[in-house]
């Protein structure tokens, strides 16, 4: 079993949909996790960072963390053909201990 | 504000070659990751430097191995290359370690003829 694990779709939505993405990890000891975009031959940008278990959210995106089922998800709110991308999860215990760990990726499809 | 660069941003070399790739982080950011990814395996951390000295390391050979300069920028190198270290090379820059926000370059992309 991985540590992390993630659908690597294709997920395809049409435009205006809520999205839903999510992660599942083994590793009890992880407490910082982050979400990235990755574009086409692009690297990974950063999209949010959360602490712990809890909610977070920024525009259109929504981050959630529940620590003790060891499942987080992010959520797209008025999706845009411009999100089409693959949508990393990355997670790591902090403390500078060890790198960050990471999901596939799911590849999403926002259809016109 | 730049953000990080890596270069070269494509390479092609053969079995048994050596390469050396280089990354600038953001400026004022202290530690650089680097990371590799492929189809397979997916994203998977090889090393972490800050203060020029190697503080982590991922489950990679020997054959992966860096530094850091005291400019805080970075360079990797893959001695007797294989096959299977085709591959997407990343960095990522945050502010000092333990700073668990990493932001990431295009990466390097390497393949192994």
């Amino acid at each position: 079993q991985k540590e992390v694990e993630q659908d690597p779709g294709p997920l395809s939505v049409p435009e205006g949909a809520i999205v839903s993405l999510n992660c599942t990890y083994s590793n009890s000891a992880f407490q910082y996790f982050m979400w990235y975009r990755q574009y086409s031959r692009k690297g990974p940008e950063l999209l949010m960072y959360t602490y712990s278990s809890g909610n977070k959210e920024d525009g259109r995106f929504t981050a959630q963390v529940d620590k003790s089922s060891k499942y987080i998800s992010l959520f797209i709110r008025d999706s845009q053909p411009s999100d089409s991308a693959t949508y990393l999860c990355a997670m790591t215990p902090g403390g500078g201990a060890d790198g960050l760990t990471f999901g596939k990726g799911t590849h999403l499809i926002i259809q016109p | 504000k730049a953000g990080v660069t890596q270069t070269p941003r494509y390479l092609i070399k053969t079995r048994g070659q050596q390469v050396t790739l280089s990354c600038s982080p953001i400026s004022g950011h202290r530690s650089v990751s680097w990371y590799q990814q492929t189809p397979g395996q997916g994203l998977q951390f090889l090393f972490e430097y800050f203060s020029e000295t190697q503080r982590n390391k991922g489950n990679f050979p020997g054959r992966f191995s860096g530094r850091q300069f005291s400019n805080s920028r970075s360079e990797m190198n893959v001695s007797t290359l294989e096959l299977g270290d085709s591959a997407l090379y990343l960095c990522a820059s945050s502010l000092a370690m333990g700073y668990n926000e990493q932001f990431f370059g295009p990466g390097t992309r390497l393949t192994v003829l």
